[in-house]
């Protein structure tokens, strides 16, 4: 059974343009969950998708948007890119949208955003 | 403040020597705390999640232990693999999971 995939693997941007990241969850799981890793830090949340909804954001601001279709799957969307919007960008999927034991979270290998 | 510190931030050891990587929180209210292990360049793999009632916790190797009463955590591991090096995280959960920065275990032969 497939675990949790994401794409491109890498990328490589320019300041100014946009991105769409790509998270295909876990067979079964419903929510999908983005997160921003800085090298050296832990992950950051930014949106938490379920059942289509948006569940939950982060203090990220507006140039980030995500959203969910109807087969779970998830696309994160920066727009106007920093170079300070490099990072490993995580997505993790678990079966619920709330925070307690039945929903562990399990995570993609990440895209690693460069921009330059 | 909801936040979660972790000690040491990093650390060198043997292979086959054990280790205990320390975790302090103050999050309220407790829902569950998690350790994970990341590889460089990868995403995060759970180790353990305990809850409230939960004192300790065995997955092959390691050993969580959780003290709700001084909110602290600590994850032991024993007999060191060349494998482990990585980066452990400890995650509390309110209504939101809480991060920490992690401690950087690097294990030399």
């Amino acid at each position: 059974d497939a675990g949790v995939t994401q794409s491109p693997t890498h990328l490589i941007k320019t300041r100014g343009q946009h991105v769409t990241l790509r998270c295909s969850p876990i067979s079964g799981h419903k929510s999908v969950s983005w997160y921003q890793q800085v090298l050296g830090q832990g992950p950051q949340f930014i949106f938490q998708y379920y059942e289509k909804e948006e569940r939950g954001r982060g203090n990220f601001p507006d140039r980030f948007s995500a959203r969910q279709f109807p087969n779970y799957s998830s696309e994160l969307n920066v727009n106007a890119l920093l170079l300070g919007d490099s990072a490993l960008y995580l997505c993790a999927s678990s079966l619920g949208a709330g925070q307690g034991i039945s929903y562990e979270q399990y995570f993609g290998p990440g895209t690693r955003l460069t921009v330059t | 403040k909801n936040q979660v510190e972790q000690s040491p931030q990093s650390l060198i050891i043997l292979e086959g020597k054990n280790c205990t990587l320390q975790c302090n929180y103050t999050v309220s209210p407790f829902s569950n705390l998690r350790w994970y292990k990341q590889d460089t360049g990868r995403g995060p793999v759970s180790l353990t999640i305990m809850t409230f009632s939960e004192n300790t916790k065995s997955n092959r190797r390691y050993t969580a232990t959780l003290d709700a009463d001084t909110k602290q955590s600590s994850l032991h591991i024993t007999a060191s693999q060349l494998s482990d090096s990585a980066s452990y995280i400890c995650v509390v959960s309110p209504c939101r999971l809480i991060w920490g920065l992690g401690t950087s275990l690097a294990v030399n032969p």
